[in-house]
């Protein structure tokens, strides 16, 4: 079944609002990782983080292994934002899973 | 300076023909990954490796052969290449253990 699910699938934002995307697994984890991806583009590493909270510019990781979540959370949102964002599960060594990504678009 | 760099960035095969990925990496990374993003299924595993002589099967490596020669490379074989096989491939390093992947910028593969 499917081991990482992603949400919403897409969204679309004014400039300046925040957003929350979700990543929710239905198996243990090992760690857990965000990446952001322009269309037709590769994939940029925004966090490494199997657990806890970490920060980046306007960027802020949550990863809750207890209940199998983890949320990328996007404040004052810039029409660069734009983009699909990933999240990757390492379930057992070597074991990667992704979701299915989420779609946003930052309108000015 | 990209650490993880691909080739060709764009290839037209031949059905039945066969083709080669390339990647290389400068991250000095014990794993190298390669995988395919097609619409609707994401990110999947073809082929992983531990190190130079290594190589492991990913979730979907049917099809699919590859090759670790040195620490700094690695490449995805498609033998008999076939129209299913259509996709864009990303290699991808990591290092041992639990740790985050750096991506390459992807080849787009079409087979005719």
């Amino acid at each position: 079944g499917q081991q990482v699910q992603q949400s919403p699938a897409s969204l679309v934002l004014q400039e300046g609002e925040n957003a929350e995307l979700q990543c929710n697994f239905s198996t243990s984890l090992n760690s857990m990782q965000w990446f952001y991806q322009r269309p037709g583009g590769s994939l940029v590493s925004l966090f490494y983080n199997p657990s806890g909270t970490k920060h980046s510019g306007r960027l802020t990781s949550t990863t809750v292994i207890k209940e199998r979540r983890s949320s990328l959370h996007i404040s004052s949102s810039q029409t660069t934002d734009s983009g699909t964002y990933l999240c990757a599960l390492e379930q057992g060594y070597q074991n990667f899973y992704f979701g299915k990504g989420t779609s946003l678009t930052v309108i000015p | 300076e990209a650490a993880v760099t691909q080739s060709p960035r764009n290839k037209v095969a031949v059905t039945g023909g066969k083709v080669t990925l390339s990647c290389n990496q400068t991250n000095n990374h014990n794993n190298m990954y390669w995988y395919r993003q097609d619409t609707g299924h994401g990110l999947r595993l073809i082929h992983y490796s531990y190190g130079a002589g290594s190589t492991e099967k990913g979730d979907i490596p049917d099809g699919y052969k590859a090759s670790r020669p040195s620490q700094e490379n690695f490449s995805l074989i498609l033998e008999l290449a076939t129209p299913s096989q259509t996709s864009v491939y990303f290699c991808a390093s990591g290092d041992s253990g639990y740790a985050e992947q750096f991506f390459g910028p992807g080849t787009r593969l079409t087979v005719l």
